[in-house]
């Protein structure tokens, strides 16, 4: 069955970064895009960009835009985000998932970021 | 300020129907499909509804979805205890370049 598995929880100081992990099984690696979505404690979905595993190329979203990258290693069928310049309104739970451009299907498990001094 | 709107919640007595509107424009919502997703706190979200009106399998018939132009609409009749949770849709958004995936600010459901 399809596995989105995510690397555990980060604490962090504000200006450092943090890099998460999401490793996927179950099904042919290069054939979905991953998303990247968090979630602020109490707050609804914010989606921070996408990453295409066939070729690695991303795209985005511009409230994010020079502060994260998105990447992946085909040999371990992971995906990789990484959030530099960690502001403390980055406290957050952020969830990988398996889609298409147009749609997202499964989710990883979540990871929580906190940010605190 | 979600690019998608929702009414933040509604409720309904068990049996009941409930219906969940999701409103955006003509760079999103009338372009391209909308997906629902559930999520019950603490949990992550999971597809509730795809392209519009499609049920992943193992959701049940007594959620239905629909789109009409800009607007989309979530359908769950039969209401349970269970489905107490909050509601997003999402969809593509083709208003930058590049696009990007937007979402709804989310809806809770309450069964009273």
């Amino acid at each position: 069955q399809v596995q989105l598995v995510q690397s555990g929880a980060e604490l962090e100081k504000p200006g450092a970064s943090v890099k998460i992990s999401c490793r996927a099984s179950g099904y042919p690696f290069i054939d979905y895009y991953v998303h990247w979505v968090r979630q602020a404690p109490g707050q609804g979905l914010e989606w921070l960009g996408i990453i295409n595993p066939a070729d690695g190329r991303s795209n985005y979203a511009q409230d994010f835009q020079g502060r994260v990258a998105m990447t992946r290693d085909t040999s371990t069928t992971t995906v990789y985000m990484e959030l530099n310049r960690l502001r403390f309104e980055d406290t957050a739970t952020y969830y990988c998932a398996r889609g298409q451009p147009g749609v997202i299907l499964d989710w990883g498990q979540g990871t929580q970021v906190t940010v605190s001094s | 300020q979600s690019v998608l709107t929702q009414p933040p919640s509604v409720s309904a007595a068990p049996g009941q129907k409930v219906t969940i509107s999701c409103s955006g424009g003509s760079s999103n919502i009338a372009k391209n499909y909308v997906s629902w997703y559930f999520q019950v706190p603490g949990t992550a979200p999971k597809l509730l509804i795809y392209d519009d009106n499609k049920r992943p399998s193992g959701i049940p018939d007594r959620f239905s979805g629909s789109k009409s132009g800009t607007s989309a609409t979530l359908g769950i009749t039969g209401l349970q205890t269970g489905d107490e949770a909050a509601y997003y849709c999402g969809t593509w958004d083709a208003s930058l370049s590049g696009g990007r995936w937007v979402f709804g600010g989310g809806t809770k459901v309450t069964v009273l």
